[in-house]
């Protein structure tokens, strides 16, 4: 079983809210990632980190941040939500060499209103 | 850049074969990982093949790389109502970033 957790699981959230989507691995993965999931299923790479203090943007431009402090700690940070950010948001990890298995949490299913 | 494309949708009779498929751009990619995620949660791992094999087989699945056409696909033998998922297709470049194909929806019907 994989040990990666996001919380919140479910957000509703207002206009203008400044909101973290938390995410927590405790495998002592260097990689860490986060995409964002379409309605339609369609996943897109927002944010990845290589270790500690590296962050780098995805391939959608995504008006969010990141911060790596620790090693098992990748939060996503929204300033000020919109509607236009509703969406699932996933977050996974995997191991610093060529072949490994991106484990994957729960994610976190944000409304915007 | 990358494009890893699957076809969206897929249904199939309990007890036939399922075979899904993603076609990609970049043939620099190492490794290509098969991953399904069913309702509610996040995306497991299924399968992965190594960029220089063309075959792999895993109990029920059976994945065919065609490095020429850049076609990967994903065969699952007696499929099952429990293997109605959403597969997605990914491909690992080096030691760095995971590019995930669209996603074919797998329903499987009694």
């Amino acid at each position: 079983e994989a040990d990666i957790y996001q919380t919140p699981r479910y957000l509703v959230i207002g206009t203008g809210k400044k909101i973290t989507l938390e995410c927590s691995q405790t495998m002592g993965h260097d990689k860490m990632y986060w995409y964002q999931q379409d309605p339609g299923m369609e996943l897109h790479l927002i944010h990845y980190s290589y270790g500690v203090n590296s962050t780098e943007k995805g391939d959608l431009s995504s008006e969010s941040t990141v911060s790596r402090i620790r090693t098992e700690h990748f939060p996503l940070t929204l300033e000020s939500a919109r509607p236009s950010h509703t969406s699932q948001y996933l977050c996974a990890s995997r191991e610093d060499t060529q072949n490994t298995e991106a484990f994957f949490g729960q994610g976190t299913r944000l409304t915007v209103v | 850049g990358e494009d890893v494309e699957q076809s969206l949708f897929l249904s199939v009779r309990e007890g036939d074969s399922s075979v899904i498929n993603c076609t990609y751009t970049d043939s620099s990619s190492t490794y290509l990982y098969w991953y399904k995620q069913e309702p509610g949660a996040g995306l497991q791992l299924l399968t992965y093949i190594f960029s220089n094999m063309d075959m792999k087989q895993d109990q029920r699945l059976t994945v065919l790389l065609n490095k020429k056409d850049k076609h990967l696909s994903l065969r699952i033998a007696d499929t099952q109502t429990g293997d109605s998922a959403i597969y997605f297709c990914a491909e690992s470049f080096g030691f760095q970033k995971l590019v995930f194909g669209t996603g074919t929806r797998l329903l499987v019907s009694p």
